[in-house]
């Protein structure tokens, strides 16, 4: 079956960029939809963005001017980069496959699974 | 967007039933048959529990239901067992084309 793993440096400077690696193996990321999804430590879940295979995106508002994923369908990889960090961006990030049901221009989020083990960034300096 | 209202914690004891509610707007929850629950056990992923509002994946058990009415979906745990014990988190679709998460409830069984 698909698994995800998480993958990037663990400890960030303040100010600098936070940037993760998903890799997907056990079935292609073509065809789906790729979230990365963050958990503060003792918080919930956040849903920073996802990504199509063919490149499309969207973003959670409030971090849209920050966050940028990519996706790399011959090494079947997609990235995550978060800009300006701070404490507050300290999380766990997990990604996870998105079903979506598509209708004409709308991409419709359905469900996330399954997702990685999840990776701790912590943002210190 | 803000997150979906859950009640921070729910108990129950063995054996007995109990709903965790999922509390949104017309703009999430009331508005799309897109809500999902997730249970999570401390130090691991969130694992896929319902999907679709009512719908459960292959291999989780008949014990989880879920519903919805207007804006709040439901999620029901009945025959409550001792590894039932961990968060549970709802999400829904939203207008904005994004995905939110409740804020979370731990489950304690007594």
């Amino acid at each position: 079956q698909v698994q995800l793993q998480e993958s990037g440096p663990g400890l960030v400077k303040p100010s600098e960029t936070l940037s993760l690696t998903c890799t997907v193996s056990g079935g292609s990321i073509s065809s789906y939809y790729w979230s990365w999804i963050r958990q503060p430590p003792g918080k919930g879940l956040e849903w920073i963005g996802y990504i199509y295979y063919s490149g499309s995106t969207n973003y959670n508002p409030s971090l849209k001017s920050r966050v940028t994923i990519s996706v790399d369908t011959s090494k079947n990889q997609f990235s995550l980069k978060l800009s300006s960090v701070t404490a507050a961006d300290t999380a766990v990030y997990y990604c996870a496959r998105t079903q979506t049901m598509v209708r004409g221009v709308i991409s419709f989020i359905n469900w996330f699974d399954p997702w990685g083990q999840g990776t701790l960034v912590t943002v210190s300096s | 967007q803000s997150a979906l209202t859950q009640p921070a914690s729910v108990s129950g004891s063995p054996g007995q039933s109990i709903t965790i509610s999922c509390t949104g707007t017309s703009s999430d929850v009331g508005g799309y048959n897109y809500v999902s629950w997730y249970q999570q056990h401390p130090g691991k992923a969130p694992k896929l529990m319902i999907y679709d509002v009512s719908n459960r994946p292959s291999g989780v058990s008949n014990r989880f239901s879920g519903s919805k009415s207007g804006n709040t979906a439901s999620l029901t745990i009945s025959g409550l067992q001792a590894e039932d014990e961990a968060d549970y988190y709802c999400s829904s679709y939203t207008s904005s084309s994004t995905g939110v998460f409740g804020t979370g409830t731990k489950v304690t069984v007594l």
